[in-house]
């Protein structure tokens, strides 16, 4: 079946000027998490959503990170007023169920959204 | 101290040897531990789960497990080069819901 899709894939985007990065999880996917990930770096948390409630969003760096996912399906993680630190790549991961004990659900990422910031 | 830690190579070795990395970890109460490949420009892999101490193969891959202390590990055997990659070692807390990744160990493997 189909994985986990992101778009834009490529993004660049004048330092102040919003963005808005979609992700599609694997359907019926409840758990959808989203990571940024600096070059060089690993992955680094930034929100978790079950189904439709965003559950955690200890990572969002600054008020500036804004993540949504209405309907429970797709998400969309939005930065206002963009700055060069935010050039990173952002992955979103799905998982089947929402946090078995333990956490040994796998999580599947997305290719990732790679966004410059100029 | 980072919560995930590991060496950020690049460990060389050559085909056919066996590639070792090490991942520490520091929230005693973590209970879920995964190996994920990260080929450069794509986004990770899951490669292995382990959540019980001792040691966990599948085909080239074996990784082992001490919570005691705080250590888990990824062997490949007869490494190919197309085992080329970043490996991130990646860690879920108690509250399971969400990894804690280490910075990643580069490995280059040269025929």
């Amino acid at each position: 079946g189909a994985g986990v899709s992101q778009s834009p894939r490529y993004k660049v985007a004048k330092r102040g000027q919003d963005v808005a990065l979609r992700c599609d999880p694997i359907s019926g996917h409840v758990s959808l998490f989203w990571y940024q990930q600096a070059l060089g770096q690993g992955p680094e948390f930034l929100t978790y959503f079950q189904n439709e409630a965003q559950l955690d969003k200890s990572g969002l760096p600054s008020d500036r990170f804004f993540a949504e996912r209405p309907e429970g399906s797709v998400s969309t993680l939005k930065i206002q007023r963009t700055q060069q630190e935010d050039s990173a790549v952002y992955l979103c991961a799905s998982s089947l169920a929402p946090g078995l004990a333990g956490g040994r659900d796998t999580q599947y990422f997305g290719p990732g959204t790679r966004l410059t910031v100029l | 101290q980072k919560e995930v830690e590991q060496n950020s190579g690049p460990l060389s070795v050559p085909e056919g040897a066996i590639a070792s990395l090490n991942c520490t970890y520091s929230d005693r109460g973590s209970q879920s531990f995964f190996w994920y490949r990260q080929y450069s420009g794509k986004s990770p892999e899951l490669i292995m789960s382990i959540y019980s101490n001792g040691d966990k193969e599948d085909g080239r891959f074996t990784a082992q497990l001490n919570k005691a202390s705080q250590y888990v590990s990824l062997l490949i055997r007869d490494s190919q080069p197309s085992d080329s990659a970043t490996y991130l070692c990646a860690v879920n807390g108690a509250a399971g819901n969400k990894l804690t990744f280490g910075g990643g160990t580069r490995v280059l493997v040269k025929p």
